[in-house]
């Protein structure tokens, strides 16, 4: 059962694009949504993060757009650099102190960006 | 601080054979998960360790067992691997309460055959 779905599985960008990864996430009991970044042969490492009572959170480049009653939530990259190539995965949890920060992941999208 | 570090960083095992992965914090952290990851699958739970002396089972337990050693220490172990369990796993840690970020390790890949 997956509860977070994450499209498309892989986007190649040209350099100065825009990438935009989208999730879509089951349980209306979520209320942290993580997007993590991924470099080959490293771990992934928290890029962004959101909480449902926002509807947008900006952080230099990259930004998450959070729609509530569409149960869905998307990465933007602006002007997206060969630098930014790799995986990205979006999570969700339960921002509350007996969930221990368990995290739900998406399938993952790899991302290409050509120079 | 090295953050999260695990071994070995890869291995090969026969299908019947045990290991155990090691993983290590040094950031202080409450919780403790461990995570495999595998092509289109994203990183799915296997166990985690809310705290000290306490661990449960995640989205994918079947096949695993785990031991949260110390404060620091939380290891997974393969009692009788099978080809289904070649994988890339991760340890994470993080404080458990408050921030929610995890913290990664760099993984082990281990292939069995």
């Amino acid at each position: 059962q997956q509860q977070v779905k994450q499209s498309p599985q892989s986007l190649i960008v040209q350099k100065g694009g825009i990438s935009i990864i989208n999730c879509a996430y089951e349980n209306t009991a979520f209320d942290y949504f993580p997007w993590y970044q991924q470099f080959p042969g490293k771990g992934p490492a928290l890029l962004i993060a959101i909480r449902p009572d926002v509807s947008e959170k900006k952080e230099g480049r990259f930004t998450i757009s959070f729609n509530k009653s569409a149960k869905q939530f998307s990465l933007h990259i602006m002007d997206s650099q060969p630098g930014d190539s790799a995986t990205y995965f979006c999570a969700a949890s339960f921002a509350r102190r007996t969930s221990y920060g368990k995290l739900t992941f998406g399938q993952g999208t790899i991302l290409t960006v050509h120079p | 601080n090295a953050g999260v570090t695990q071994t070995p960083k890869f291995q090969v095992l026969k299908t019947g054979q045990s290991m155990t992965l090691q993983c290590a914090q040094d950031m202080n952290h409450n919780s403790m998960y461990w995570y495999r990851q595998d092509p289109g699958m994203g990183l799915r739970l296997i166990y985690y360790s809310a705290s000290e002396g306490t661990t449960d089972k995640g989205e994918v337990p079947n096949g695993y067992n785990v031991s949260r050693l110390n404060k620091r220490e939380f290891s997974l172990r393969l009692e009788s691997a099978a080809p289904s369990q070649t994988s890339v796993y991760f340890c994470a840690s993080s404080t458990g309460t408050g921030s929610y970020e995890q913290y990664f390790g760099p993984g082990t890949r281990l292939t069995v055959t």
